[in-house]
């Protein structure tokens, strides 16, 4: 069964540090891979999709991700948070078949502090 | 702009009371999804839908009804609410396939 991991319920880090959330999935086949953010009472964001290619790929605001199949991974990274980063994100796979249906993991709460 | 709008944002329901929480899409999009939020349990999928006039079971459909009488509108319907069904609710549209799934801002529903 497809299904996403992310074993860090809530990361601090302090403005300017480097940043890594850990993405794990279970899925058979090749995945489709996204990560969303959401800001307090909002709706979820994309910040970056994996297709294919490339196993490093680029989002908004200077995050990225990196593919790795070896270890059914897909980490989130920035180089140098800022306080506006706080948040929660989620990684997610889209299910099979063409319906668009995504599967999350539970999220990391990303708190940044000054 | 891609938009998915949602309403009411907030409510307060009764238990036991009937509660339509409705989507409006200006996207164009042939799916359209409702997704359940909960502290510790992420997103989950209740139903979906493709076309008008047709819905989906997702994951978690019991208790829930929906409801899509045209591309634009899809609705969410607690027949008779519980307690266990207080959560935030989020619609979100697509063109189906692995495209970006565009989401609303969501519907926190306390039903006491």
């Amino acid at each position: 069964a497809q299904s996403v991991t992310q074993p860090d319920a809530r990361v601090t880090v302090s403005e300017g540090a480097s940043l890594q959330l850990r993405c794990k999935y279970s899925y058979s086949g090749t995945p489709y891979l996204f990560w969303y953010v959401q800001y307090p009472r909002q709706g979820l964001q994309l910040l970056l999709k994996y297709y294919s290619g490339d196993p490093v790929v680029q989002g908004v605001n200077g995050f990225e991700a990196e593919f790795i199949k070896s270890n059914s991974s897909f980490h989130l990274r920035k180089a140098s948070v800022h306080w506006s980063d706080s948040a929660v994100y989620f990684c997610a796979v889209s299910a099979t078949g063409n319906t668009g249906k995504l599967i999350f993991g539970l999220g990391t709460t990303l708190q940044v502090q000054p | 702009e891609a938009a998915v709008t949602q309403s009411p944002r907030s409510k307060v329901a009764v238990t036991g009371g009937k509660v339509t929480l409705s989507c409006h899409q200006t996207n164009n999009h042939d799916y359209m999804y409702w997704y359940r939020q909960d502290t510790g349990h992420g997103l989950r999928l209740i139903h979906y839908s493709y076309v008008a006039d047709s819905t989906e079971k997702g994951d978690i459909p019991d208790g829930y009804k929906a409801s899509r009488p045209s591309q634009e509108n899809f609705s969410l319907i607690l027949e008779l609410a519980s307690l266990s069904q207080t959560a935030v609710y989020f619609c979100a549209s697509s063109s189906g396939g692995n495209t970006e799934v565009f989401f609303g801002k969501g519907t926190r529903l306390t039903v006491v």
